[in-house]
């Protein structure tokens, strides 16, 4: 049971455009939600995240938005760098419920062309 | 330097040993996590400890054991019975900010078992 989705595998976009990653969950429960960048053979790094009191969180180029009644956040990237090339992971958690335990999606990966 | 480091980057065994998977880290964080990524999958969560001397399974603990004796150390066993311990392995750690969680991953190991 998949609890949180990214139901695209890749996304490709020309650099300087604006970068869309989805991803659904399931579970109402959950409160707290982040993006995670990850490089090849290197661990994630922390890229942003919202709580559910919130419907938008921005930082610099990233953003990311919450639609709590669809079940669904989206980050948004812009303008698209080639840096920014690696797999987003979207992941989620029950603050409310005291768990510090994340679910995460099964990623996308992001390719941006020059 | 703060950090969690992961030890070594790559490991080779033979099928039916038992191998550890070291993490330390240097960050002061209470609650330490085990993940397995598998290629074109998500996280997924072997175990975790929020504090020293207590751990919880995640929801794929079979095959897997571990340790939580000092705040910095939290090692991985990856025993003979678990059915496909090839994989790449990362540990995390996480501190609460602001009254919200993010977890913070080593650079991986990545285990090949034949």
């Amino acid at each position: 049971d998949q609890q949180v989705k990214q139901n695209s595998p890749s996304l490709s976009v020309q650099e300087g455009r604006i970068s869309i990653l989805n991803c659904d969950y399931t579970n109402s429960m959950f409160d707290y939600f982040l993006w995670y960048k990850k490089y090849p053979a290197e661990g994630p790094t922390f890229l942003i995240s919202i709580s559910s009191i919130k419907d938008k969180n921005e930082d610099g180029r990233f953003t990311v938005f919450l639609n709590k009644s669809a079940k669904h956040l989206s980050l948004h990237i812009v303008p698209s760098q080639p840096g920014d090339s690696a797999v987003y992971f979207c992941a989620a958690s029950a603050l409310g419920q005291g768990a510090q335990k994340l679910v995460f999606g099964q990623g996308t990966r992001l390719t941006i062309n020059p | 330097d703060g950090g969690i480091t992961q030890s070594p980057k790559y490991l080779f065994r033979k099928e039916g040993q038992n191998v550890t998977l070291s993490c330390e880290q240097n960050l002061n964080h209470d609650a330490m996590y085990w993940y397995r990524q598998d290629p074109g999958q998500g996280l997924r969560l072997i175990y975790y400890s929020q504090i020293v001397n207590d751990f919880q399974k995640g929801d794929i603990a079979e095959g897997y054991s571990v340790s939580r004796e000092k705040k910095e150390s939290f090692p991985l066993t990856v025993t003979s019975a678990q059915k496909n311990p090839t994989a790449f392995y990362l540990c995390a750690s996480s501190v609460r900010d602001r009254g919200l969680y993010e977890q913070y991953f080593g650079p991986g190991t990545r285990l090949t078992v034949t």
